[in-house]
C-alpha cells in the first residue's frame, strides 16, 4: 500500500491564482481530511470528509474548496491564492468513526505564494 | 486561549532521561492523539486515547477526563526521539480536531 500520498511537493504560486493539491489514499479509509500547518500555530483543520459526496468545513476553511467524488480521492482547490495561504498543507485519513480513529498522514505539500 | 495547550514548548534532555510532555485542553472530546513529527516533517500517529492509559515500546501516553489533561512519557529517551511532539483533540460529538502547537524535543547523547 502507498498510503496517503499528496502531490505535488512544492508548489510556489502568483497571488491570484489557483491550483487544486492532490491527496489520495488506497486504503479504502471514509475519513479524509486537509490541515494547515504555520509556524507557531500548529496544525489547523481546514475541510474534512466523512465519506463519498460527503464535505464539511473545519477551523479555517475560507479560501478553499473541497469535493469527494471517490473514497480514494480529496482534492483540495484553492481558488484564488493569497500570500496569507503559505504554509504546508497535510492531507490525512482514517477508517470509519471518522477522526477518533488513528490519523495517517500524507508527506505534506509546501505552498508559497508571492 | 487555544483549546489546547502543551508544554513545554521546547524540550533539551541527555540520553537516558525520562521525558514528560503536557497537554491540557478546554472542550469536551471523544478522543486525544499524540503525534510525531519527524525533522523531515513527516508526522505519524503515535497514540489515540478515549480513556486511561496506553502503552507502546518506551512511549507511554495517559489521559485524565475529569482534569482535561493528558501526558506523553518516553522512558530510556534516546537521540532518535527528537522531533516535534504535538496533542490533538477531535471534538465531542462530531469529526472537527484542534491541535496543540506541538512540544520540539531534542534528546542529546
Amino acid at each position: 500500500n502507498a498510503g496517503v500520498t499528496q502531490t505535488p511537493k512544492f508548489q510556489v504560486l502568483k497571488t491570484g491564482q489557483s491550483m487544486t493539491l492532490q491527496c489520495a489514499q488506497d486504503m479504502n479509509h471514509e475519513y479524509m481530511s486537509w490541515y494547515r500547518q504555520d509556524p507557531g500555530m500548529g496544525l489547523r483543520l481546514i475541510h474534512y470528509s466523512v465519506g463519498a459526496g460527503i464535505t464539511d468545513q473545519g477551523e479555517v476553511p475560507n479560501g478553499y474548496n473541497v469535493s469527494r467524488s471517490t473514497t480514494e480521492d480529496f482534492p483540495l482547490r484553492l481558488l484564488s491564492a493569497a500570500p496569507s495561504q503559505t504554509s504546508v498543507y497535510f492531507c490525512a485519513s482514517s477508517p470509519d468513526r471518522g477522526s477518533v480513529n488513528e490519523q495517517f498522514f500524507g508527506p505534506g505539500t509546501r505552498l508559497t505564494v508571492l | 486561549k487555544n483549546e489546547v495547550e502543551q508544554s513545554p514548548q521546547n524540550l533539551t534532555a541527555q540520553e537516558g532521561e525520562f521525558i514528560t510532555i503536557n497537554c491540557s485542553y478546554s472542550v469536551g472530546i471523544s478522543a486525544l492523539h499524540w503525534l510525531q513529527q519527524h525533522p523531515g516533517g513527516g508526522i505519524v500517529s503515535l497514540f489515540m486515547l478515549s480513556s486511561g492509559k496506553k502503552k507502546h515500546g518506551r512511549l507511554i501516553a495517559t489521559i485524565n477526563i475529569q482534569e482535561k489533561h493528558s501526558s506523553l512519557h518516553i522512558t530510556a529517551s534516546h537521540p532518535r526521539d527528537s522531533a516535534v511532539y504535538i496533542c490533538a483533540v477531535t471534538k465531542y460529538n462530531n469529526n472537527d480536531m484542534r491541535f496543540g502547537a506541538g512540544t520540539r524535543l531534542t534528546v542529546k547523547p
